[in-house]
């Protein structure tokens, strides 16, 4: 089982719809999630950290953590076609802050 | 600076030869993290640095891969007789502390080994 698990996809919602990204890892000692953006020929960009079981709100975007069941999404409310990117999921480790990533889904909002 | 840089962003280099990428993180961050990403995959660990503690190099795929931090600022990663299957973006990202709150990242180094 890899470390860090995404829905494959690509996923492709219409304009103003709701996306559902989704991520599963493997132990139960992270700590610490983290879901990136990373733009088509661009570098990574932080767009949610969680800490806690539970949802966590920042404009459109909603992280869910789940602890108990090694689950993280994130939602993106009113999705735009801007938000068309690759989502990438990531587990901090435990000592130190290495992070572990999953494969990224491609995400294609259509007007 | 305001952000990672790297440098250069582009790279063409035959097979055989040396390449020498560079990181210079953002001021203050003490972790230093290398990352490689293929055409279509995802993020492969290659090395972290934190401070004055001995390196983590535990993702480096050869001994033909090395990086070295000069006084817990700028960062070089050095590949040594690069082989086409070298050919990647690599991603220079820094942190806080113990980059627990995330990273930020480079805009990367794109090697193409022909």
């Amino acid at each position: 089982q890899k470390e860090v698990e995404q829905n494959s996809g690509p996923l492709s919602v219409p304009e103003g719809a709701i996306a559902s990204l989704n991520c599963t890892y493997s132990d139960r000692v992270s700590q610490s999630f983290f879901w990136y953006r990373q733009y088509s020929g661009k570098s990574p960009e932080l767009i949610m950290s969680i800490y806690s079981n539970g949802d966590k709100e920042d404009g459109r975007f909603t992280a869910q953590l789940n602890k108990a069941s090694q689950y993280v999404s994130l939602l993106i409310r009113d999705s735009q076609p801007s938000d068309s990117a690759t989502y990438l999921c990531a587990r901090g480790g435990t000592s130190y802050g290495k992070l572990t990533f999953g494969q990224g889904t491609i995400l294609t909002v259509h007007p | 600076g305001a952000g990672v840089s790297q440098s250069p962003s582009n790279k063409v280099t035959e097979k055989g030869k040396d390449v020498e990428l560079r990181c210079d993180p953002i001021s203050g961050h003490t972790a230093l993290y290398w990352y490689r990403q293929s055409l279509g995959q995802g993020l492969e660990f290659l090395i972290y640095f934190q401070g004055n503690s001995a390196p983590d190099k535990s993702g480096l795929p050869s001994d033909r891969f090395s990086a070295e931090r000069t006084g817990g600022s700028v960062s070089t990663l050095t590949i040594q007789r690069t082989q086409q299957e070298d050919s990647a973006v690599y991603l220079c990202a820094s942190s806080l502390d113990r980059g627990n709150y995330g990273y930020t990242f480079g805009s990367g180094t794109r090697l193409t080994v022909v």
